[in-house]
């Protein structure tokens, strides 16, 4: 079993819609849940990040982790074209070593 | 400021030969780490430089790989003997406060 799961999609959605991107994990000592957002062709670029259980907000986008069940989201308000890339999920329990999901590919239609 | 640096950003080589593959991190982040992109999967995790410590190797898949990290600033990961399954982008990412990474563009490498 990989220590997380990640729906690879592809996922396309209108402009305005509100999207939804998951991850599991088996790991419960993760403690540190973060969301990157990875261009084609370009390094991963960190969202934001959430420390154990709980609601984030930044702007548009909305993370969070409920460590009951193992799962985190990331939620996109009103999303943009701009907003089409792969979306990564991560975590860790120290900040040692991350892992990784494999991406979910986000498209945002105009 | 400028931020994390990768050099070359695409490398094609022939089997059997070695690579280098260079990561400039930002100024002041003490941790460093190095990950592979393939096709289709995940980043997977490589090796891990925090400060003056012993750097974190658990993640290399073979003894063909290492990497140094020069004055805790420069880091280079060497591939010898380099074989098609190595064909990946290889990511180096920094960070002060290890949890909030950046990451560089990548270096594409292709292995005939």
């Amino acid at each position: 079993q990989k220590e997380v799961e990640q729906d690879p999609g592809p996922l396309s959605v209108p402009e305005g819609a509100i999207v939804s991107l998951n991850c599991t994990y088996s790991n419960s000592a993760f403690q540190y849940f973060m969301w990157y957002r990875q261009y084609s062709r370009k390094g991963p670029e960190l969202l934001m990040y959430t420390y154990s259980s709980g609601n984030k907000e930044d702007g548009r986008f909305t993370a969070q982790v409920d460590k009951s069940s193992k799962y985190i989201s990331l939620f996109i308000r009103d999303s943009q074209p701009s907003d089409s890339a792969t979306y990564l999920c991560a975590m860790t329990r120290t900040g040692n070593q991350f892992y990784f999901g494999t991406g979910t590919s986000l498209t945002v239609i105009p | 400021g400028a931020g994390v640096s990768q050099s070359p950003s695409n490398k094609v080589t022939e089997k059997g030969k070695d690579v280098e593959l260079r990561c400039d991190p930002i100024s002041g982040h003490t941790a460093l780490y190095w990950y592979r992109q393939s096709l289709g999967q995940g980043l997977e995790f490589l090796i891990y430089f925090q400060g003056n410590s012993a750097p974190d190797k658990s993640g290399l898949p073979s003894d063909r790989f290492s990497a140094e990290r020069t004055g805790g600033s420069v880091s280079t990961l060497t591939i010898q003997r380099t074989q098609q399954e190595d064909s990946a982008v290889y990511l180096c990412a920094s960070s002060i406060t290890s949890v909030e990474q950046f990451f560089g563009p990548g270096t594409r490498l292709t292995v005939l």
